[in-house]
């Protein structure tokens, strides 16, 4: 299967951990994004990279949340000193750019719990 | 936050019939997308209208899109067990900020009885 993978699929942690969560995208894509989904609800955008280039944060990406994507393929989203309310399902996609190229396609997502 | 509403937020019908799904958005957008995410297999993207088409079909689904009004519908013919899932749309409203990034509407929950 050649998809968007995310490791963990599930993460439990103590509240003021520090957690790592990796994508690979679709060996192609050149985009990668970072959704937060929280229960009940739909995703929520948190970023996105254009290669290596990390070119949008949202607002509910705050000072505790770091994302990389050292080398423009695979990526990492790390949360220091994890709160309650960081419990969500991180979710990972990837897409290509141009004109046609709209469609995401989502991995499996991480759900982190936290305790 | 979301860009908008999804109506209804649960659904639950009879195997064979149709379903209907509406989505309602906030700003103008580039295109509109429907994704389904069930537990087994995650948020997968269905179809894509973009904002100069009225109406898209593939197999079983049909989208419309009304942009003067902000809202799109989606309908599942002929349902089946195997269509029970979360339906969400998704906007993206990439010319204008540059970047294909979706914000999602909080769902539709559609249970398929048999």
């Amino acid at each position: 299967d050649t998809g968007v993978s995310q490791d963990p699929r599930h993460k439990i942690t103590k509240r003021g951990q520090n957690v790592t969560f990796r994508c690979d995208p679709i060996s192609e894509h050149n985009r990668l994004y970072w959704y937060r989904q929280t229960l009940g609800q739909g995703p929520e955008f948190l970023t996105y990279f254009q290669n290596e280039a990390q070119l949008e944060k949202s607002r509910l990406l705050s000072d505790r949340f770091s994302a990389e994507r050292p080398k423009g393929s695979f990526s990492t989203l790390e949360i220091q000193r994890t709160e309650q309310g960081d419990s969500a399902m991180y979710l990972c996609a990837s897409s290509l750019t141009g004109y046609l190229s709209y469609e995401q396609y989502f991995g499996p997502g991480t759900r982190l719990t936290v305790t | 936050s979301q860009q908008g509403e999804e109506d209804p937020q649960a659904l639950s019908i009879q195997e064979g019939e149709n379903a209907t799904m509406n989505c309602s958005y906030k700003t103008s957008i580039n295109n509109l997308q429907w994704y389904r995410q069930n537990s087994g297999r995650g948020l997968v993207h269905l179809i894509l209208i973009r904002s100069n088409e009225r109406e898209k079909h593939s197999g079983r689904l049909r989208v419309t899109l009304d942009t003067s009004k902000k809202s799109s519908s989606l309908l599942i013919t002929a349902s089946r067990a195997a269509d029970t899932a979360s339906y969400f749309c998704a906007t993206d409203d990439s010319f204008i900020q540059g970047a294909q990034k979706l914000v999602f509407g909080q769902g539709t929950r559609l249970t398929i009885n048999p």
